[in-house]
């Protein structure tokens, strides 16, 4: 069965750096687009970044491009977020999902669990 | 970049049918995805491209989109629907593209 799961999330004062991983299994990753969305306590969905199967495009919301890193290692079945320069308003429950089809505007079928990022001094 | 509006709260009373909308410029000529979020869970996909429900989302679900305006219509309201609702749409039309997400609808089951 699909599965994908984060790791990596935690404690980082401001300025900090951390990375997110998403460990993906029971499917070909190859051929998946995937993103990662966030959301911050209580509030709602935030779409942060988007990588295409082979990772050949990218994109990211403006409110993290210049300070996050998305990637994956095909190899590896992994996705990853760098995430650098972090800020008060970056805590959030980090998600990464994943595309149903490989085809643009296609909608998330499968999502991890989450994990937690949290930038406080 | 695109904009997209949900009412923040819905109730409905069981037995009923609930609509919830999602309102953007020119919405109709956008693929539309849904998502139900309930209380430390992540989101799952309820409807697709409009009007698609994935393998064992209940027939009770149904989406609509036309002109400026999505709909997820969720029919014969049980207590378990009790949940956050997610618009979102792929926004092609600026510079740097990306997905967008409305704003979330809380439905309360009266």
């Amino acid at each position: 069965q699909v599965q994908l799961v984060e790791s990596g999330g935690g404690l980082v004062k401001p300025g900090g750096s951390l990375r997110l991983s998403c460990a993906a299994s029971g499917f070909t990753f190859s051929d998946y687009y995937m993103s990662w969305i966030r959301q911050a306590p209580g509030k709602g969905l935030e779409w942060v970044s988007y990588i295409s199967s082979s990772g050949s495009t990218i994109y990211y919301a403006d409110s993290v491009k210049g300070r996050f890193t998305i990637s994956r290692d095909n190899a590896k079945n992994s996705l990853y977020l760098q995430m650098n320069s972090l800020r008060a308003e970056d805590t959030a429950v980090y998600y990464c999902a994943r595309e149903k089809y490989s085809s643009s505007s296609s909608p998330f079928d499968y999502w991890g669990q989450g994990t937690l990022v949290t930038v406080s001094s | 970049s695109y904009v997209l509006t949900q009412p923040p709260s819905v109730s409905v009373a069981p037995g009923k049918t609930a609509r919830i909308t999602c309102g953007g410029n020119n919405i109709g000529s956008k693929s539309v995805h849904w998502y139900q979020q309930k209380p430390g869970q992540a989101p799952v996909l309820v409807i697709y491209y409009d009007s698609d429900r994935p393998s064992g989302i209940p027939e009770r679900f149904s989406g609509s989109n036309s002109g400026n305006t999505a709909t997820l219509t969720i029919s014969r309201v049980e207590a378990g629907d009790e949940a956050d609702y997610y618009c979102q749409v792929w926004d092609s039309s600026s510079d740097h593209p990306g997905w967008v997400f409305g704003g979330g609808t809380k439905l309360t089951v009266l």
